[in-house]
């Protein structure tokens, strides 16, 4: 079975800190993506990659960055969390070509507050 | 942009049907469909290429459009365990999906 991974499920964080989330996938994928699950808006998506050190912005991008050094981990760092940043955060994988015909996987979600 | 998808929320009876539509407003490679249970990952149920190719589950069909760029998902003689929000997504290189068709299915 492929795994996504996500290294918490529930995180607590102050405003202005730095958050980095993991996600790591077992089934060698190509494509990585992060979204952001928040009630009435479905899932958004704020970045994905379609390789190693590859990224691309997705529809919500700002105050957020990530980062991909190998190809199994896809991290999401939030630079100076805000309160409207709280949310569940969403990782998922799929394989080559980025998703077109390919069924994404998600991780477990990792739901973020910010205090 | 998201898929703009309807209805925000449907209750069903066991055994009634529904359908749950998505419509883009561009052109479409692909349309994904998943269900994601409370307190869960979504689970992928299918997808349809462009071209006509499908993929099903269970009792839970879809179509898509090409040239109107919609899809929809056909939940017949509903059970139960079909309860939970019900995704699509498009595929244009990156997958974004919409904002999520709540399902209750009461006995």
């Amino acid at each position: 079975d492929v795994k996504v991974t996500q290294s918490s499920r529930y995180l607590v964080k102050r405003t202005g800190e730095k958050v980095f989330l993991e996600c790591v996938q077992d089934m060698d994928h190509e494509n990585m993506f992060w979204y952001r699950q928040d009630p009435g808006l479905g899932l958004r998506l704020i970045y994905f990659s379609y390789d190693v050190k590859m990224k691309e912005k997705g529809d919500i991008p700002e105050g957020y960055s990530v980062s991909r050094e190998k190809k199994e981990r896809f991290s999401l760092i939030l630079e100076s969390a805000s309160t409207n940043q709280t949310s569940m955060y969403l990782c998922a994988s799929s394989d080559l070509p980025t998703g077109m015909n390919t069924e994404a996987f998600f991780g477990q979600g990792t739901r973020l507050t910010v205090v | 942009q998201q898929p703009v998808q309807s209805p925000q929320a449907v209750i069903l009876r066991e055994g009634e049907d529904a359908v749950i539509n998505c419509s883009s407003s561009k052109a479409l490679y692909s349309v994904h469909w998943y269900r994601q249970k409370h307190g869960e990952a979504p689970v992928f149920l299918m997808i349809l290429l462009k071209g006509g190719e499908q993929k099903g589950h269970e009792k839970i069909s879809a179509s898509f459009n090409e040239k109107k760029q919609q899809s929809s998902l056909y939940l017949t003689a509903s059970q139960l365990s079909y309860s939970g929000t019900y995704f699509c997504g498009f595929s244009w290189g990156k997958l974004q999906f919409g904002a999520g068709t709540q399902v209750v299915v009461t006995p």
